[in-house]
């Protein structure tokens, strides 16, 4: 089945460094990647619509500046935070649409969990 | 606002018997829906969706039940197996084009017990 593979599953870094987390769809082409993040006991929350060649799509209250967005190819999104702090700790999750145009389908990445110290 | 409400952050359930996990949405425009099974620092796992032109999904031990009437949903396992425990998450989508479509708007979760 469609899979999207997503690295590190685990990043511990100090605080002011940047940390880039990487989805890679295995055996489809994912035109569109939605980048996800959840707090402890809360649900997952969208940040932002990642579409191949063209800029990512942010959710309000998302700085763009801080969690950069890169769909370079139809197989690779990746998610870079930017000057992290303890506040950015959290586990983030990549999601595709397996099928584009069809309404269900999505796959989920293993997460990532971030901890800046 | 939260559009898709888990009003249970928890559930325990004996094993062998039914799971029932409840979700209600506000937005109208939702007509599709899904549930995922969530393991602790893992990816959601998709187990089972369901159109709004349908009232019922079946698959296996898994049923989802939509009221759109009262925009509830709710998923049904049975019988529960200790291997059922994990945060199960509703989600939904609706279908329309433009900025935000096909976007994925995730309830709270409800933590699933199974007690053997």
């Amino acid at each position: 089945g469609a899979v999207v593979s997503q690295h590190p599953s685990r990043v511990i870094c100090k605080s002011g460094t940047s940390v880039k987390i990487e989805c890679r769809s295995l055996d489809f082409q994912a035109t569109t990647m939605f980048w996800y993040r959840q707090f402890p006991k809360k649900s997952l929350m969208l940040m932002a619509t990642s579409n191949e060649g063209s800029k990512a799509t942010y959710e309000q209250g998302v700085e763009k500046d801080k969690f950069l967005i890169n769909h370079a190819s139809l197989t690779l999104s990746t998610l870079t935070v930017t000057s992290a702090h303890p506040e950015d700790s959290s586990f983030y999750i990549c999601s595709a649409r397996i099928r584009p145009g069809a309404n269900y389908g999505y796959t989920f990445g293993s997460g990532t969990r971030l901890t800046v110290v | 606002d939260q559009q898709v409400k888990q009003n249970s952050p928890s559930l325990s359930v004996q094993e062998g018997r039914i799971s029932i996990l409840n979700c209600d949405y506000t937005n109208s425009m939702f007509d599709y829906f899904l549930w995922y099974k969530k393991y602790p620092a893992e990816g959601p796992t998709f187990l089972i969706s369901i159109s709004s032109i349908k009232d019922k999904n079946e698959d296996g031990r898994f049923t989802v039940f939509l009221n759109k009437s009262a925009k509830h949903l709710s998923l049904h396992i049975v019988p529960s197996q200790p291997g059922d425990s994990a945060v199960y998450f509703c989600a939904a989508s609706a279908t329309y084009s433009g900025a935000g479509s096909y976007q994925l708007t995730f309830g709270k979760g409800t933590k699933l017990s199974v007690i053997p």
